[in-house]
């Protein structure tokens, strides 16, 4: 299955809102709302910051939200700040017991 | 949330197997499912595979033909295997978990725990 269609970068002063897109297809984020995103800095592990679509695990900032529609899910960052720097993936479960990421967004706060 | 710590050869030669080890710490091996994600260099994420305490392997298509993941419940570790390695598969090799949520008798769909990751190079 292919990967889920991230832009490649987006960018954004301080106190500044971005949203990262995620589109995928029918057999996946059109079909569950399953979306988890990461955030990820070189050299370390990735970590999760949203599950299923629009939930915060404990202890990530409430400036991270997320949504769905349709084929389309998406990562809203506000207030902006320069920890924000990273790369973001997006996951969904592709059906049949297998997940598929997104092609990476790199956030760069300017 | 479990601790992941993940070891194997770092350096293949093309048409070798892959080996990569993962141990389980600070958590029970049950209930979780135990995966293994790649991200080549300049990529982004890619999902391998993963396998529960059962042994119960769910592959990703691309790669179904030359993986193999196992599970050693008496160490609480679980393995992959990748074989007959080319470039292509030079990358960072995370081992990472699911975890299962008792109150809703599920399987969360996202990998909570990850491990430090591995770069693997695959070069004559």
């Amino acid at each position: 299955q292919s990967a889920l269609t991230q832009p490649a970068s987006v960018s954004g002063s301080p106190g500044q809102s971005i949203t990262l897109s995620c589109t995928g297809g029918s057999s996946n984020v059109g079909n569950y709302n399953l979306v988890s995103w990461y955030q990820h800095r070189p050299g370390k592990a990735p970590k999760l910051i949203i599950y299923e679509v629009n939930k915060r695990p404990s202890g990530v900032s409430d400036r991270f939200s997320g949504s769905k529609s349709g084929k389309t899910a998406s990562l809203t960052i506000s207030g902006l700040q320069a920890e924000d720097e990273a790369d973001y993936y997006c996951c969904s479960y592709g059906g049949s017991s297998t997940y598929v990421f997104g092609t990476g967004t790199e956030v760069t706060v300017l | 949330q479990v601790q992941l710590q993940q070891w194997g050869t770092g350096l293949l030669k093309p048409s070798e197997t892959l080996s990569l080890t993962c141990g389980v710490s600070g958590g029970s091996f049950s209930g979780h499912y135990w995966t293994w994600i790649r991200q080549p260099p300049g990529k982004g994420l890619e999902w391998i595979g993963e396998i529960n305490q059962s042994g119960g392997t769910s592959y990703n298509p691309s790669l179904y033909s030359r993986i193999s993941i196992s599970v050693d419940t008496s160490t609480n570790q679980f393995s992959l295997n990748l074989t007959s390695v080319t470039a292509a598969d030079t990358a960072v090799y995370y081992c990472a978990s699911r975890s299962y949520d008792v109150l809703r008798n599920y399987y969360n769909s996202w990998f909570d725990s990850w491990g430090q990751g591995l770069l693997v190079i695959v070069s004559s």
